[in-house]
């Protein structure tokens, strides 16, 4: 059963524009809402992470907004750059994390 | 460098055919994982440790095994491989509170 429901798989940005993936949790009980980027060949790496006590958090070009009533937490990347071309997974848990499915973006020049 | 080193890197076998596959982190961490990552599944927990010969399962723990008997080494043992645990192997860490710290993977081909 999949906990974390990210959307879309794939998403096509132009440089400078925004890039925004969303993912919705089931469990209730999550208390901590990473998201990870990994590129090819690599492990996935901590981007961004938010507690639920927290609406918004921003790190650079990165904001990560957390709904906590509609279960729903997203990632906005701002200006995007063909630097940022990854797959990105959201995940929701603790000690025991679950991670969406992925999204595959690109950032054409 | 913090790290956590996993090998091999590739590793193509016929079914059957037991293999091992290293995990090690120098981070100290108490925490370690495995995941398979699998295309439109996503990363998927097959065990977990919270400490020294303390092992649970994930969420797709099947014809696999663990053991934990130092804090540092985390192998993945697969008894007798079968094609459909062909895939991408990522073994992670992490102390309580902070988040996974992942290895560069492992492509298991299993023929």
């Amino acid at each position: 059963q999949q906990q974390v429901k990210q959307s879309p798989q794939s998403l096509i940005v132009q440089k400078g524009g925004i890039s925004i993936i969303n993912c919705a949790y089931e469990n209730t009980a999550f208390d901590y809402f990473p998201w990870y980027q990994q590129f090819p060949g690599k492990g996935p790496a901590l981007l961004i992470a938010i507690r639920p006590d927290v609406s918004e958090k921003k790190e650079g070009r990165f904001t990560i907004s957390f709904n906590k009533s509609a279960k729903q937490f997203s990632l906005h990347i701002m200006d995007s750059q063909p630097g940022d071309s990854a797959t990105y997974f959201c995940g929701g848990g603790y000690n025991k994390l679950i991670f969406g499915a992925g999204t595959r973006l690109a950032v054409h020049p | 460098e913090a790290q956590v080193t996993q090998n091999p890197r590739y590793l193509i076998t016929v079914t059957g055919k037991k293999l091992t596959v290293t995990c090690s982190q120098n981070m100290n961490h108490e925490y370690m994982s495995w995941y398979r990552q699998d295309p439109g599944l996503g990363l998927r927990q097959i065990y977990y440790s919270m400490n020294v010969e303390v092992t649970d399962k994930g969420d797709v723990p099947e014809g696999y095994k663990v053991s934990r008997k130092e804090k540092r080494n985390f192998p993945l043992i697969l008894e007798s491989p079968s094609p459909n645990q062909t895939s991408l192997y990522f073994c992670a860490s992490k102390l309580p509170g902070s988040p996974l710290h992942f290895g560069n993977g492992t492509r298991l081909t299993v023929t």
